[in-house]
């Protein structure tokens, strides 16, 4: 039962350079979210899907690009990664419920 | 006024000790309330939902208070392994599935 997972599990980039992170769930889930939590803000949404092909923006999209061509695979882009995308990223999936289940995190450090 | 508000704590109480948390929330039809444990650097997992007229899961009890809009959760008995960061959530946007999350309160329980 793998449930929802993330990779890679960290990751350290330099600035300008592109980076995918990956996020797989088997729950068959409709919905999909990406996280980012720092210090001092807490979690906030980057982007979101309601289902393949449809996606929507979150509280902090700038800079990261999604995409999701199958229900099982949300990949969160950041084309040209700065410092300040230095961040823990939490994908998560969810039933019809609201409830959602997180995967194990991506630590993310941009030079 | 702040969407989902938690005293960040910490809390720090002895083995046995009850502690309470509260949440406050800024949309008076929210729907979907939730709270959320989370380990240092680890994933945020599910508590424990909570629903209108109040529900409990052995040591833990959650409440909502929709005249007030706050939610609360009460932890009795409390062990070492309880210490973490407790998550408040929110559906804040009736009708979709995105989820807003409070900073949390973190809790230290000592021998």
């Amino acid at each position: 039962d793998a449930g929802i997972t993330q990779s890679p599990r960290y990751k350290i980039t330099e600035t300008g350079r592109q980076v995918t992170l990956m996020c797989h769930q088997t729950w068959s889930h409709s919905y999909m979210f990406w996280y980012r939590q720092d210090l001092g803000h807490g979690l906030r949404l980057i982007y979101y899907s309601a289902a393949a092909d449809i996606t929507d923006k979150g509280e902090v999209p700038d800079g990261y690009v999604v995409s999701r061509s199958k229900t099982e695979n949300f990949p969160l882009t950041l084309e040209s990664a700065t410092r300040s995308q230095t961040s823990v990223y939490f994908c998560a999936s969810s039933d019809e419920w609201h409830t959602q289940y997180f995967g194990p995190g991506t630590r993310l450090t941009v030079l | 006024r702040k969407e989902v508000e938690q005293d960040p704590g910490p809390f720090n109480v002895p083995e046995g000790a009850t502690v309470a948390f509260n949440c406050t929330y800024s949309n008076s039809a929210s729907q979907s309330f939730f709270w959320y444990r989370q380990d240092c650097r680890k994933e945020p997992k599910l508590l424990m939902s909570v629903y209108s007229s109040g529900n409990e899961d052995g040591r833990f009890t959650a409440q909502l208070n929709r005249a007030s809009q706050y939610i609360s959760l009460l932890i009795r008995d409390s062990k070492l392994s309880d210490s973490a960061t407790y998550l408040c959530v929110v559906n804040l946007n009736s009708g979709y599935s995105t989820l807003t999350f409070g900073k949390g309160t973190m809790l230290l329980v000592s021998p």
